[in-house]
């Protein structure tokens, strides 16, 4: 099993543009979230989904997208990138709630993105 | 909303020195878990506690759940450079759906 992969794993980004960072996991799990990474402020959670064709807000949802087509596919896109949107982000995802506790969560590897 | 605090946010520790980081949530807790971080990678997962009282070992590391189900804490004995990188607390958020983070306590150890 490759895990929870992302792509890319660097991007510099000027104001304004719009991208698309991937996220897949071979896992069959039915939760996947998105979260930022910034310096002292731990991990924020942007989005997420529990399951295909569900998705919800997380804390920080502001200037993000995301849709769930499939189980293994969870896309984060920018809509128009802004400075404040530099860091470092997460794509995580865990199988459902099993006997009402939480499950381990898995991380990708990351996307550091740099906005200009 | 819920929040998760963690203390101290930094620590340099001589190799061979105790550590220890506190975890506080603003409301209770079903469970908590605690994952490590090393410099320019992922979090990773490293335990899960959910009884009230709870403490639970992983050798030099020491977990512990309060006995309100609102603060941990991580003690790691006589520290090694391995054990260097940024521990998070995590509490769930939304009905249980998704994970709160704490801010993370970066630990630095000299040899």
């Amino acid at each position: 099993n490759a895990g929870v992969t992302q792509t890319p794993k660097f991007q510099v980004l000027k104001t304004g543009q719009s991208m698309t960072l991937q996220c897949a996991q071979d896992m069959n799990h039915e939760y996947m979230s998105w979260y930022r990474q910034d310096p002292g402020m731990g991990l924020r959670l942007i989005h997420y989904s529990v399951g295909a064709g569900i998705t919800d807000q997380g804390e920080v949802p502001n200037g993000y997208n995301v849709s769930r087509s499939t189980t293994e596919d969870f896309p984060l896109r920018l809509l128009s990138a802004a400075p404040s949107q530099t860091s470092v982000y997460f794509c995580a995802s865990r199988p459902r709630l099993a006997g009402g506790y939480q499950e381990t969560q898995y991380f990708g590897p990351g996307t550091r993105l740099l906005v200009l | 909303g819920q929040q998760v605090m963690q203390i101290p946010q930094y620590q340099h520790v001589q190799e061979g020195e105790d550590f220890t980081t506190y975890c506080n949530s603003s409301t209770t807790l079903s469970n908590i878990q605690w994952y490590k971080q090393r410099p320019g990678g992922h979090p990773v997962f490293l335990i899960q506690l959910v009884k009230s009282g709870e403490v639970k070992k992983q050798k030099r590391l020491t977990f512990q759940f309060g006995e309100a189900k609102k603060n941990s804490s991580l003690h790691i004995t006589a520290t090694q450079t391995t054990d260097v990188g940024t521990y998070f607390c995590a509490g769930p958020h939304n009905a249980g759906n998704m994970l709160t983070f704490g801010g993370g306590t970066r630990l630095m150890v000299k040899p």
